[in-house]
């Protein structure tokens, strides 16, 4: 089993649209807890940090069920310009980060 | 441009040469981190020091593989007698000791063996 699942996509859809990812990880001593962002052929940038308590940055929504091992990312209102793939990542103690698959992300117009 | 830097961009070789990478972290980062990409997957941890000790090594590193940082700054990954599987992208990172889950990185090598 892989330490952080994702389910790989490709999600495909119009823009406008609210599109949610889910992402499980199997380590519960895992720490912090974070979604990144991946543009084709680029390095992987960090979108942002997931709280238990929930956290939003603008059009995206990061929640963390801790009992159930359990992540999400929430995309409202969706833009051409966030196709992307979208990697769930867990950071155990050590510092070293632990990468999901990722989870592709087509805008349509 | 203060942020990571590797080089090369690109590599092509063919199957039994060695090959060197190179990583300029941010230059107050003391955390510098090795992960390779394959098509379709995450990445995946290999290596990290903090200045110029090597604290962790993945069970992806094989014996081919070695990684140095020697005065604590820029690093090295070289692997030697490469295999077509080592084709991938090899990311380098960098973070604060304080602020390791805060990784920023580079561009990336990306690495293909004919």
């Amino acid at each position: 089993r892989k330490e952080v699942e994702q389910d790989p996509g490709p999600f495909n859809v119009p823009e406008g649209a609210t599109v949610a990812f889910n992402c499980t990880y199997s380590n519960s001593a895992s720490q912090s807890f974070f979604w990144y962002r991946q543009d084709c052929r680029k390095e992987p940038k960090l979108l942002m940090s997931v709280y238990s308590s929930g956290n939003e940055d603008g059009r995206f929504t990061a929640q963390l069920n801790r009992a159930s091992q359990y992540i999400s990312l929430l995309i409202r209102d969706s833009k051409l310009s966030d196709s992307a793939t979208y990697l769930c990542v867990v950071n155990p103690r050590g510092g070293k980060l632990i990468f999901g698959q990722g989870t592709e992300l087509s805008v349509k117009p | 441009d203060t942020g990571v830097s590797q080089d090369p961009r690109h590599k092509i070789t063919k199957r039994g040469q060695n090959v060197t990478f190179r990583c300029d972290p941010i230059s107050e980062h003391n955390r510098l981190y090795w992960y390779r990409q394959t098509l379709g997957q995450g990445p995946e941890f290999l290596t990290y020091f903090q200045n110029e000790a090597q604290l962790e090594k993945s069970r992806l590193l094989s014996d081919r593989f070695s990684a140095e940082r020697p005065k604590g700054s820029f690093s090295t990954l070289e692997i030697q007698r490469t295999e077509q599987g080592d084709s991938a992208m090899y990311l380098c990172a960098s973070s604060l000791i304080e602020r390791t889950d805060t990784q920023y990185f580079g561009p990336g090598t990306r690495l293909t063996v004919l």
